[in-house]
């Protein structure tokens, strides 16, 4: 089955780039079947969906973070990756990656989650 | 933008009781929800796709039904490890997805 794992800073400073990497295992990131997605939850608040790439390179992103939101995939390395840029402490949050299943309309696994606080 | 709504906002149960946890949308979406269980300091579970779907794995005191806007997830009978909040998620405005505000089950 497949596995996610999130790495990268834990913190990171007001107006710079939050950037971070899901390596997956167990299975192909090419996959015809799956979309690979970014997930976030504010400290005591509910999941919010940030966007998905398709191992193609097709991106999707929430319109509300899409002017600061770049994911990016590379299937060589089993990776893809997440930049927000120019972070307030609003984005100060847990995040999580997770593979979509299509044919589902699920998230059917999901990264450990990685806590990233934005603080000078 | 489809909107998610979830009700009640958090529920007192004990162990045995049927809990019964609603989502709605803000528009149809047919049959693309899913509910998820987290628990404190874990990620999201899939429990139940396709609004009525058992993943793999999840024990069947876990169901759900509805389409269109009005959807249920049910725990027939509450044990000590579904002490959690839950969340439904649709997905017929893929590929943009939204999530309710999530439901917490307590302990009365």
């Amino acid at each position: 089955q497949l596995q996610l794992q999130e790495s990268g800073p834990g913190l990171v400073k007001p107006s710079e780039t939050l950037s971070l990497t899901c390596t997956v295992s167990g299975g192909s990131i090419s996959s015809s079947s799956y979309y690979w997605d970014w997930i976030r939850q504010p400290p005591g608040k509910g999941l919010e969906w940030i966007g998905s790439i398709y191992y193609s390179g097709n991106t999707y992103y929430n319109p509300s973070l899409k002017s600061r939101v770049t994911i990016s995939v590379d299937t060589s390395k089993h990776q893809f990756s997440l930049k927000l840029s120019s972070v307030t402490a609003a984005d100060t949050a847990v995040y999580y990656c997770a593979s979509y299943y299509y044919a589902s309309g699920s998230f059917d696994y999901w990264g450990q989650g990685t806590l990233v606080t934005v603080s000078p | 933008d489809i909107q998610m709504t979830q009700s009640p906002s958090s529920v007192s149960a004990s162990v045995g009781d049927r809990v019964t946890i609603t989502c709605r949308a803000s528009q149809g979406i047919s049959n693309w929800l899913a509910w998820y269980q987290q628990k404190p300091g874990k990620a999201p579970k899939l429990l139940i796709y396709a609004a009525s779907s058992l993943q793999s794995g999840v024990p069947s005191r876990f169901s759900g039904s509805g389409s269109g806007t009005d959807f249920t997830l049910t725990i027939s009978s509450l044990q000590p490890e579904d002490f959690a909040t839950y969340y439904c998620q649709q997905a017929n405005s893929f590929p943009q997805f939204t999530f309710g505000p999530g439901t917490k089950v307590n302990v009365k």
